[in-house]
């Protein structure tokens, strides 16, 4: 079945103590991208990824790193998350990005920093 | 990406046809209009896109206006996983890598 894979569903985790949500798709989708959902701000893009090894920043990536060094995956990195990074996240991928095609999301990570 | 206007809230009766409509008065020439549906607790899910002509898939049809500046997500048989937030999207052919950009949708009940 064609489809994003996020992992975990749920952590909760501590201020300052690095994790990382893995996305796997197996499509082989080009475009992938992370965003955020937080109530009254809608969904908003942290990171995205061209293609292999070609990253660049979205609307709110600060506090976040992400990487591409294979075609399937792109890990999210919060190095020192804090209470402000709680929100649920989504990874996304397309097979090319622009209008022709439609995003595949993920089902979500719903990260809670105490 | 041009702005589109949703109803806030659509009810339908399960097993009857709903008609989810998206105005988009200042849509340009290239722009693709896309609809997305969040389920409760899980990531949006693509529901079709179309140019001009009306889609057709087996989730749903689009129909798109003459003048494009308003379409219609057509769901022929509305059951209760139909249930979500419907979102009208406009993607311009330019639009590459910019993120999609999610209104406040439609939230569609259905009842049984």
């Amino acid at each position: 079945e064609a489809q994003v894979t996020q992992n975990p569903r749920y952590l909760i985790t501590v201020t300052g103590k690095k994790l990382t949500v893995t996305c796997s798709q197996n499509m082989n989708h080009e475009y992938m991208s992370w965003y955020r959902q937080d109530p009254g701000l809608g969904l908003r893009q942290i990171y995205y990824s061209m293609n292999v090894e070609v990253t660049d920043k979205g609307d709110v990536p600060e506090g976040y790193k992400v990487s591409r060094k294979e075609k399937r995956n792109f890990p999210l990195i919060l190095e020192s998350p804090s209470p402000n990074q709680t929100s649920l996240y989504f990874c996304a991928s397309d097979f090319k990005p622009g209008p022709l095609y439609g995003y595949t999301f993920g089902s979500g990570t719903r990260l809670t920093v105490v | 990406d041009a702005k589109t206007t949703q109803p806030n809230s659509m009810e339908s009766n399960e097993e009857e046809p709903v008609h989810l409509p998206c105005n988009h008065s200042t849509i340009s020439g290239t722009d693709y209009i896309h609809w997305y549906r969040q389920l409760p607790s899980q990531g949006p899910e693509y529901v079709i896109h179309g140019l001009t002509s009306n889609v057709n898939n087996r989730m749903a049809s689009l129909a798109i206006a003459e003048d494009r500046k308003s379409s219609t997500l057509i769901l022929h048989r509305a059951t209760l996983r139909d249930a979500a937030v419907y979102y009208c999207i406009l993607r311009g052919v330019n639009s590459g890598n910019t993120p999609l950009v999610f209104g406040k949708g439609t939230r569609l009940s259905v009842i049984a």
